[in-house]
Order: structure tokens, then C-alpha cells, then sequence
């Protein structure tokens, strides 16, 4: 199993251009995730998918948005890239999402935006 | 305010040395999840504790939950340049795995 794949891994945007940060999960995991994560601030939720044509908002959604046509897939859009856009994306995925559910994360995407 | 509050926010120590990063919420938990991230890399899940007063040992490294489930702290014994990196306490505040916290992290030096 590749576990949880991100790409790309490095990505530099102007302002108001678009992207599509790309999330596959190889484990039939029902529960997927995106996350951003900024220096000293830890992770933050952005969205997240509970099985595939199901999606919710987390904690810091503004400025994404996300599909899940497959249980192996959920892309990150973001339509009009603005600095604070500027972090590390996390996809992470997990069998139930219930607690005591472990989350596997992929390397993740480093993303400017300039 | 952060959901989750990680003490020290870095540490450095000499190898072979002991030290504790500590974890706290303001709320109960239903999960507190502890995960490791190398620089530049994605985060390794290190255990999960989830009864108040459960520890959880793995090699070196001893988690534990304290009775009302509010705090929890990682332990390190004898220190190795392996450990290095940052520790992320994280945690499911509703037990459906959709109000997922992350802590601020610990940045942890270990010099040889």
C-alpha cells in the first residue's frame, strides 16, 4: 500500500491564479481530511469528507473547496490564491473517523503564494 | 485561543536525558492522539489514549491521560538524536472523528 499520496509537493502561485492540491488513499478509508498547517500554529481542519459525495466544512474553509466523486480521492481547489493561502497542506485519511480512529497523513504540499 | 495547549513549545536537551512535553485542553476529550512530524515531512502517529488515567507505552516514549481527560503528557527517557522533531498533540472533541484539534506543536532538539 502507498498509504496516503499528495501532489505536488511543491507549488508556487501568483495571486488570483488557481490550483488543485491532488489527494489519494489506497485503504478503502471512508473518513478523508485536508488540514493547513503554519508555522507555530499547528494543524488546522479546512475540510472534510466523511465517504465519497459527502463533504463539510471545518475550522479555516474560506478560500477552498473540495469533491469526493471516490472513496480514494479528495482534491483541494483553491479558485483565487492570496498570500495568506501561504502553508502546508495535509491530506490524511482514516478507516471510521470515530474516536479512537488513528489519521494517516500523506508527505504533504508546499504551497506559495507570491 | 488554542484549543489545545503544548508545553514547552521547544526543547532542547542533551541526549540521554529525560523530558515531558505536556498537552491541555479546556474541554474533555473523547481522544488524545499523539503524532511525531520529522522537519519537512508529514506527521507519524505515535498512540492514542482515551480512558482517563490510561498509559500507553512505546519504546522510550510513555503516554498518559490524566483521570478527568483534560491533559495529557508524553514522556521521553534517555533521549536519542531519533527523536528529534515535533510532537502534535491532537484531538477529537466529538467522538465522530469531524472536530479534530491539533496542538501548536513541540519542537524537540536532542544533541549528541
Amino acid at each position: 500500500n502507498a498509504g496516503v499520496t499528495q501532489t505536488p509537493k511543491f507549488r508556487i502561485l501568483k495571486i488570483g491564479q488557481s490550483m488543485t492540491l491532488q489527494c489519494t488513499q489506497d485503504m478503502n478509508h471512508n473518513y478523508m481530511y485536508w488540514y493547513r498547517q503554519d508555522p507555530g500554529m499547528g494543524l488546522k481542519l479546512i475540510y472534510y469528507s466523511v465517504g465519497a459525495g459527502i463533504t463539510d466544512k471545518g475550522e479555516v474553509p474560506n478560500g477552498y473547496n473540495v469533491s469526493r466523486s471516490t472513496t480514494e480521492d479528495f482534491p483541494l481547489r483553491l479558485e483565487l490564491a492570496a498570500p495568506s493561502q501561504t502553508s502546508v497542506y495535509f491530506c490524511a485519511s482514516s478507516p471510521r473517523g470515530q474516536g479512537g480512529d488513528e489519521q494517516f497523513f500523506g508527505p504533504g504540499t508546499r504551497l506559495t503564494v507570491l | 485561543s488554542q484549543e489545545l495547549e503544548q508545553s514547552p513549545q521547544s526543547l532542547i536537551v542533551q541526549e540521554g536525558k529525560n523530558l515531558t512535553i505536556n498537552c491541555t485542553s479546556s474541554k474533555t476529550l473523547y481522544g488524545l492522539y499523539w503524532y511525531k512530524q520529522k522537519y519537512g515531512e508529514g506527521l507519524i502517529f505515535l498512540m492514542m489514549l482515551q480512558k482517563g488515567g490510561e498509559e500507553k507505552s512505546h519504546e522510550k516514549i510513555t503516554a498518559k491521560l490524566d483521570e478527568k481527560k483534560q491533559q495529557s503528557s508524553l514522556h521521553i527517557t534517555a533521549s536519542q538524536p531519533s527523536h528529534a522533531g515535533i510532537y502534535l498533540c491532537g484531538a477529537d472533541r466529538s467522538n465522530t472523528g469531524n472536530q479534530f484539534y491539533f496542538g501548536t506543536g513541540t519542537s524537540l532538539t536532542v544533541i549528541p
